[in-house]
């Protein structure tokens, strides 16, 4: 595709709910990135993938925050138990390998949890 | 991890007039790069600083990284209601590949 794209747009759902969060990046970006970005905030780091293996996880807040990447392309971002302060835009970027300073991100997805 | 400071967090501004947003660190950075948010849109890479005292220019938009690596700014010369939007400073510092981002200033241009 011409960019990275992200599914859904929105989310809404309730407390303690389980979310799949799905990117798509650029073809040939081996090097993928999830943000989590709240009202007025900057983007925060969640996790690095480089091809199928997460090779940055130190920014996942706690264990109810998973990623996988099983072919090195599409990502999905699992939360469980979700909470009310895990409300936020969840952005992914991809980016050529070696390349994490040029970055190119998706549209987001809005997370709302009630 | 590292911590960054842009300033100002606001700015309104009527057209025309020029417009500068700060990053600062308190530690030597190894690069730096900014981003262009406009509302209900998410980040668009705009430029990457790296070496000391570099300055780099996008037509009214000039880039400037500092002589210690650790602040950076951008300004806007003559702004235009398709500036409206937060610039966010987005640096790596010691062994990170990862940037990380600053809170962002928004601009506000008034026609």
């Amino acid at each position: 595709g011409a960019g990275v794209s992200q599914t859904p747009s929105n989310k809404v759902t309730e407390k303690g709910k389980y979310v799949e969060l799905r990117c798509d990046p650029i073809s040939g970006h081996t090097a993928l990135y999830w943000y989590r970005q709240s009202l007025g905030q900057g983007p925060e780091f969640l996790i690095y993938f480089q091809g199928t293996g997460a090779a940055d996880d130190s920014g996942l807040p706690n264990d109810r925050f998973f990623a996988v990447r099983p072919e090195g392309s599409v990502s999905t971002l699992k939360i469980q138990r979700t909470e009310r302060g895990d409300s936020a835009v969840y952005l992914c970027a991809s980016s050529l390998i070696g390349r994490a300073d040029t970055q190119y991100f998706g549209p987001g997805t809005r997370l709302t949890v009630l | 991890g590292q911590q960054v400071m842009q300033i100002p967090q606001y700015q309104h501004v009527q057209e025309g007039e020029d417009f500068t947003t700060y990053c600062n660190s308190s530690t030597t950075l190894s690069n730096i790069q900014w981003y262009k948010q406009r509302p209900g849109g998410h980040p668009v890479f705009l430029i990457q600083l790296v070496k000391s005292g570099e300055v780099k220019k996008q037509k009214r938009l000039t880039f400037q990284f500092g002589e210690a690596k650790k602040n950076s700014s951008l300004h806007i010369t003559a702004t235009q209601t398709t500036d409206v939007g937060t610039y966010f400073c987005a640096p790596t510092s010691g062994g990170s590949y990862i940037p990380t981002f600053g809170r962002g200033t928004s601009l506000i241009v008034h026609p």
